[in-house]
């Protein structure tokens, strides 16, 4: 299957700082790269969808201006958290999809854990 | 509102039996469904996947079934393995756009 990299994997940050998630598809070019936030024992919930060189779509609830994403080329996006507090806390998953290679399979990263202190 | 739903939580099965994982849907125009496994603090590793005009679709030991009536589908895993324990996610998009909508997930223990 295809490789997606995140990092960092797991970040501990002081409340009030920003925090930059990187998410890379290593061999193939991703036109879509979705973000997730996962709670322990809850679901992945997507919180934003990004296309390469527009601007985010944001889920329902989703803060746009505290959770910046930014979709500069084809095989990497970043999920910023800005001014992060302790409820920011949780595991952030990223996908990367091009419809040139698979149907509708996303491959996602290994995941980010943040701990905001 | 929980547009794709797991309802059981967790799920233990003795090593080599089948284990049964089921997933409701409520949005009849979701149109293709995807089974993930996931383990703590990784990202989900996709497992096997179904179109809406398809009922069953088979690889190895993993078999989905889709039942569009009932919006209803299942993972079958036989013979279950104790390396097949892990957090079991369905999941369904509409269209060829990569959006998956995931449903809560079920915890699978394979006991040898």
């Amino acid at each position: 299957g295809a490789v997606v990299s995140q990092h960092p994997s797991r970040v501990i940050c002081k409340s009030g700082t920003s925090v930059k998630i990187e998410c890379r598809s290593l061999d193939f070019q991703a036109t879509t790269m979705f973000w997730y936030r996962q709670f322990p024992k809850q679901s992945l919930m997507l919180m934003a969808t990004s296309n390469e060189g527009s601007k985010a779509t944001y889920e329902q609830g989703v803060e746009k201006d505290k959770f910046l994403i930014n979709h500069a080329s084809l095989t990497l996006s970043t999920l910023t958290v800005t001014s992060a507090h302790p409820e920011d806390s949780s595991f952030y998953i990223c996908s990367a999809y091009s419809p040139n290679r698979w149907n509708t399979e996303a491959f996602f990263g290994q995941g980010t854990r943040l701990t905001v202190v | 509102d929980q547009q794709v739903k797991q309802n059981s939580p967790s799920l233990s099965v003795q090593e080599g039996r089948i284990s049964i994982l089921n997933c409701d849907y409520t949005n009849s125009m979701f149109d293709y469904f995807l089974w993930y496994k996931k383990y703590p603090a990784e990202g989900p590793t996709f497992l096997i996947s179904i179109s809406s005009i398809k009922d069953k679709n088979e690889d190895g030991r993993f078999t989905v079934f889709l039942n569009k009536s009932a919006k209803h589908l299942s993972l079958h895993i036989v013979p279950s393995q104790p390396g097949d324990s892990a957090v079991y996610f369905c999941a369904a998009t509409e269209g060829q756009g990569g959006k998956l909508i995931f449903g809560q997930g079920t915890e699978l223990s394979v006991k040898p």
